[in-house]
């Protein structure tokens, strides 16, 4: 299985870019990478996936490494309201058709006004 | 719409008695997710329903853990003579279809602590 590895945490200045990495070494290649965040005792919440290209949403930019061995999530410009434990997730199809869902250990970003 | 509901919120138990988690999708959705949060730790993945096909249940962490679908909607996660190392916040998802091109929408979580 594909593993993830993301910095335990960062911290970014109000108004700035938020740039949260993430290395995936062993995908293979039609494993796709997925961000989610996770604010304090909520759910998780999905931000933007990709596969080979680069992705941009209302949210965030995916900028994904052409040997697909590391991704980046970017905020353009993080606010305070950003402040969470960013998951980079790769998933993985399996033998019985289905999928898992790997998720990394995370990054705790803080936005410091 | 509502979203995804899970019940109990919190749940306390002995250690060895057998707990039952419930996870409502949200309507319509085929796909449905179950994962596990340990304190302080990233999500496990546990098992992925899909419309009426069988789970893989290769990501369940023992055979004391199962899980069923009833009529693609309703999930139980059973767990049997619970350990204490099974105590963390349990987490239920559903999405649309093939979540290449959707969302997993993530319920509040049932908060299970084994005594």
């Amino acid at each position: 299985d594909a593993k993830t590895t993301q910095p335990t945490s960062m911290d970014c200045a109000e108004g700035r870019a938020a740039n949260l990495p993430c290395n995936h070494s062993t995908i293979s290649g039609n494993e796709y990478v997925y961000w989610y965040r996770q604010i304090h005792s909520q759910g998780p919440q999905y931000i933007i996936h990709g596969l080979k290209n680069n992705e941009t949403n209302e949210m965030a930019s995916l900028i994904i490494t052409e040997d697909r061995k590391s991704s980046t999530l970017i905020l353009p410009h993080a606010t305070l309201r950003d402040t969470a434990v960013y998951y980079c997730i790769v998933r993985v199809p399996m033998a019985s058709g289905t999928y898992k869902y790997i998720f990394g250990t995370g990054t705790r970003l803080k936005v410091l006004a | 719409g509502a979203g995804v509901s899970q019940s109990p919120s919190n749940k306390v138990t002995e250690k060895g008695k057998d707990v039952e988690l419930r996870c409502d999708p949200i309507s319509g959705h085929t796909a449905l997710y179950w994962y596990r949060q340990s304190l302080g730790q990233g999500l496990e993945f546990l098992i992925y329903f899909q419309g009426n096909s069988a789970p893989d249940k290769s990501g369940l962490p023992s055979d004391r853990f199962s899980a069923e679908r009833t009529g693609g909607s309703v999930s139980t996660l059973t767990i049997q003579r619970t350990q204490q190392e099974d105590s963390a916040v349990y987490l239920c998802a559903s999405s649309e279809r093939d979540p290449s091109y959707n969302e997993q929408f993530f319920g509040p979580g049932t908060r299970l602590t084994v005594l």
